[in-house]
């Protein structure tokens, strides 16, 4: 079973910026946090992963609080291509536990 | 550097027939893992190789199967299809270790298994 809790869809408009929280409460001292991008009919592709802290890319950022309990997904200045389902994966063998992810929508 | 390959991309079968989809991973990746897709019950992890072993496996039945060559290259096989296989069956490739991130897993585009 997953151990991620994620909401599982949310609406934005183009140009905002969009946070999708993820709860682990049962997250190991080892586990990393992995966030993957999922376009219909394709392959989910990886975002960003990071362990504690912020972590930041081209494309988004990962924010993880001290207790490491939640993550959030920050997307900056979304755009209507950005409509996908965003999957939160913790752990190491774990890691390929999906769970059903949130379904971003961006609305022009 | 190529992607992961998944062949063949469409393909349909009829009840009780089996079908066998083949992964190559992006060369230097050691572990293959596939999962199933549908619309009702989302992306489903079947099992996962490494290194011709199966290390992890989700919850299914006997019929799924699965090997892992010395290549590396990976197949999973379907025995006594039902309707409800019917689904895209995707195939990722990880190195375990890179230096940057830890197992991230590159996807294929799948198969689209359609069960008659």
């Amino acid at each position: 079973l997953a151990k991620t809790t994620q909401p599982i869809s949310m609406d934005s408009y183009e140009g905002q910026e969009v946070n999708i929280t993820c709860s682990h409460n049962n997250i190991a001292t080892n586990d990393y946090i992995t966030w993957y991008q999922q376009f219909p009919s394709q392959g989910p592709r990886f975002i960003i992963q990071g362990y504690k802290t912020k972590v930041t890319n081209e494309v988004a950022s990962l924010f993880i609080p001290a207790d490491r309990k939640s993550s959030t997904l920050s997307l900056p200045r979304v755009s209507l291509s950005d409509t996908a389902v965003y999957y939160c994966l913790v752990g190491d063998m774990d890691k390929y536990i999906f769970g059903t992810g949130t379904r971003l929508k961006v609305l022009a | 550097k190529a992607g992961v390959t998944q062949t063949p991309r469409y393909l349909i079968k009829t009840r009780g027939q089996q079908v066998t989809l083949s992964c190559s991973p992006i060369s230097g990746h050691r572990s293959v893992s596939w999962y199933q897709q549908t619309p009702g019950q989302g992306l489903q992890f079947l099992f996962e190789y490494f290194s011709e072993t199966q290390r992890n496996k989700g919850n299914f039945p006997g019929r799924f199967s699965g090997r892992q060559f010395s290549n590396s290259r990976s197949e999973m096989n379907v025995s006594t299809l039902e309707l409800g296989d019917s689904a895209l069956y995707l195939c990722a490739s990880s190195l375990e270790y890179s230096g940057a991130y830890t197992g991230e897993l590159f996807f294929g585009e799948g198969s689209r298994l359609t069960v008659l």
